[in-house]
């Protein structure tokens, strides 16, 4: 069965600053997707970011980039000039070929002012 | 465009009370749901997911159930609630052409 795993309960970064989330997951799939989800204090689960595993190309959302290592199967999030209304909890997700999703255990994301 | 409604945002119950969550798709057809359970600073856990009408597939034993009485309708249920099914419910809704999921606002529901 496929895991993702997210090592850093908690992470901070200074306002302004760039911070990098880290995603591990395993499988034995070749085509899959990858989402970034952002779960602020209101706990609405916003979609980040996502990547198709068959493009090479890290996908890219204005401040927010992905460091896609398929062969690693790492799947790191970089947040760029960071604001305080990114302070939430991320989570990695893994979608199979057969439309089923896993969870990361999340990373909460505190911005210091 | 697609929207999901899910309601209500809050509730509080007492043990042994009856629940209904109910969620809702629009604009889109033959949508696959899901019901996930969040306890306070933990993470996802998937209860119940459906492909089409009446096709429920529940992923952990528990006091909850699911149904599906129309395509873009998704219902979570309980006859009788325990302390331990509070925590923060979202339904979400997922296809072919929209590859993550979309995730409803949530029920915030406090057993007590």
């Amino acid at each position: 069965a496929q895991t993702v795993t997210q090592s850093q309960p908690e992470m901070s970064v200074q306002e302004a600053e760039t911070v990098t989330l880290s995603c591990t997951y395993d499988t034995s799939e070749s085509d899959y997707y990858l989402f970034w989800y952002k779960q602020p204090p209101s706990r609405q689960m916003i979609l980040v970011i996502r990547q198709e595993a068959y493009k090479q190309q890290n996908a890219t959302e204005n401040r927010f980039s992905v460091n896609f290592q398929k062969a690693a199967k790492s799947f790191s999030l970089k947040i760029s000039d960071s604001q305080l209304g990114d302070a939430a909890m991320y989570f990695c997700a893994y979608r199979s070929a057969s439309n089923q999703f896993y969870f990361g255990t999340g990373t909460s994301l505190t911005v210091i002012p | 465009s697609q929207t999901i409604h899910q309601w209500p945002a809050t509730l509080v119950q007492p043990v042994g009370s009856p629940l209904s969550l109910e969620c809702t798709v629009e604009g889109t057809s033959n949508p696959n749901l899901y019901w996930y359970r969040q306890a306070a600073g933990r993470g996802l856990q998937l209860l119940f997911y459906s492909v089409g009408i009446g096709q429920i597939s529940s992923e952990v034993p528990q006091n909850l159930s699911a149904s599906r009485p129309q395509d873009r309708q998704f219902i979570l249920s309980s006859k009788k609630l325990l302390l331990s099914d509070s925590g923060f419910y979202l339904c979400a809704w997922s296809s072919t052409a929209n590859y993550g999921y979309t995730f409803g606002s949530g029920t915030r529901l406090t057993v007590v």
